[in-house]
């Protein structure tokens, strides 16, 4: 079975700080995904890599920026932790390449509080 | 843009109730459907998922069935049980995109 780790469930971070999450794979899926998960507006496509190295805006990526080193790891990096960014963060990973259609496995999330 | 759009919650049922989750979709070409779903303190799992217009994706007694005339998705199990109680996510990937656009997901109450 494929095994997406988060480094943390929860975490608690002052504002201004700057947040590291962590999400390992291991799979050797090509690509990875970090979302954040907010009631009432399902999951929003924060980043997303293809491959070690390369990496590509979602939907909402101002406040974040990622790192993708090695291809097991991708980590998604708040610069500067302000409130609004309290949320669930979930990390996915999938197949590239031919393989579009297949699914995206997720971690179980961390829950990232900014006080 | 593509976007996804799903019934709000919470549904409740009683269990043995038939279950019917609405899901339809806006989109260019032609999309992968996807059903995850997400059990408490989890992160979400694939349910089912159709490439192709008239597909059925179907798992664990749940079924859904791709309708391109009426760009739908609609979620069914004929008899819920505790253990499907979740919150359920209608998703939408385009073409040779790894992207996936989620819908706002539906809370799923079962009770005994």
């Amino acid at each position: 079975d494929v095994k997406v780790t988060q480094s943390s469930r929860y975490l608690v971070k002052r504002t201004g700080e700057k947040v590291f999450l962590e999400c390992v794979q291991d799979m050797d899926h090509e690509n990875m995904f970090w979302y954040r998960q907010d009631p009432g507006l399902g999951l929003r496509l924060i980043y997303f890599s293809y491959d070690v190295k390369m990496k590509e805006k979602g939907d909402i990526p101002e406040g974040y920026s990622v790192s993708r080193e090695k291809k097991e790891r991708f980590s998604l990096i708040l610069e500067s932790a302000s409130t609004n960014q309290t949320s669930m963060y979930l990390c996915a990973s999938s197949l590239g390449g031919s393989h579009s259609n297949q699914p995206q496995h997720f971690g179980d999330g961390t829950r990232l509080s900014i006080l | 843009g593509d976007s996804v759009t799903q019934m709000e919650g919470p549904v409740t049922l009683s269990e043995e109730a038939f279950l019917t989750i609405n899901c339809t979709y806006t989109a260019t070409g032609y999309p992968s459907l996807f059903w995850y779903v997400q059990y408490p303190g989890e992160g979400l799992q694939l349910l089912l998922k159709a490439t192709k217009a008239d597909d059925k994706g179907s798992n664990k007694g749940f079924e859904a069935t791709y309708r391109k005339e009426t760009t739908s998705f609609h979620l069914e199990k004929g008899s819920v049980q505790v253990s499907d109680s979740a919150v359920y996510f209608c998703a939408l990937k385009r073409g040779a995109t790894n992207k996936l656009i989620f819908g706002t997901g539906t809370l799923l109450a079962v009770q005994p």
